[in-house]
């Protein structure tokens, strides 16, 4: 059976870097969600993407976050300059039309230090 | 905007019991509803999936039931194994690939 796959699993960066989560979801799915979890907390949207174009974002997803389809099978979330409070377990979605169910990736934990 | 509250935040049981977790919604216009159980330190693993025209789900020892009307699902497992223990989390799908919104989670001790 397909699976939703992320690298890396683990990622630690200085605070202000840069990093870039990347996922590749299942083959004919076309809607992609970005989740956030941080220890010990609830699972949080981030974005919903369709087509190329974000469907929507939750306040959290502001101007440090971007994501993109840059080929046909990934699809990455950046966050240009890292803080503390974005140290999280990041989820991606693969979301199987019509019928909207969600396919999660294992996650990448991010650090920030 | 769609707040979802699971109650209980914990649960432990025998081995062989059968129970439920609850998902309470506050706002009743939802596309759908998906249960997911989620390991320690795992992602989420889909469990079930009701469309907010239907009233149940079942999938071996789960099912699940949506009352749009009064914001509630449950989620009843059978039979109960070790092997059940993990965090249950239901979410919200408001519709048209928008915001899901996720409980806080049921975590679920199963004793041998």
């Amino acid at each position: 059976e397909p699976e939703v796959t992320q690298t890396p699993s683990h990622q630690v960066t200085q605070m202000g870097q840069e990093v870039i989560l990347r996922c590749v979801p299942i083959s004919n799915h076309l809607y992609f969600y970005w989740y956030r979890q941080i220890l010990g907390q609830k699972v949080e949207f981030l974005v919903s993407f369709y087509n190329n174009e974000i469907s929507e974002k939750s306040e959290i997803f502001d101007d440090q976050f971007s994501v993109e389809r840059p080929d046909g099978s990934n699809f990455t979330l950046k966050i240009r300059s890292t803080k503390l409070e974005d140290s999280a377990m990041y989820f991606c979605a693969s979301v199987r039309g019509p019928t909207q169910e969600q396919f999660f990736g294992p996650g990448t934990r991010l650090t920030v230090l | 905007k769609q707040e979802v509250t699971q109650i209980p935040a914990a649960l432990s049981v025998p081995e062989g019991e059968n129970l439920v977790l609850n998902c309470s919604f506050t706002d009743s216009a939802i596309y759908n509803l998906q249960w997911f159980r989620q390991d320690p330190g795992k992602g989420l693993t889909s469990l079930l999936l009701i469309q907010s025209s239907q009233r149940e789900q079942t999938s071996g020892r789960l099912n699940a039931s949506l009352d749009k009307s009064s914001g509630r699902s449950t989620l009843y497992i059978a039979a109960s194994q070790p092997g059940d223990s993990a965090t249950y989390l239901c979410a919200v799908n408001s519709g048209g690939y928008q915001k899901v919104t996720f409980g806080t989670g049921t975590k679920l001790q199963v004793i041998p």
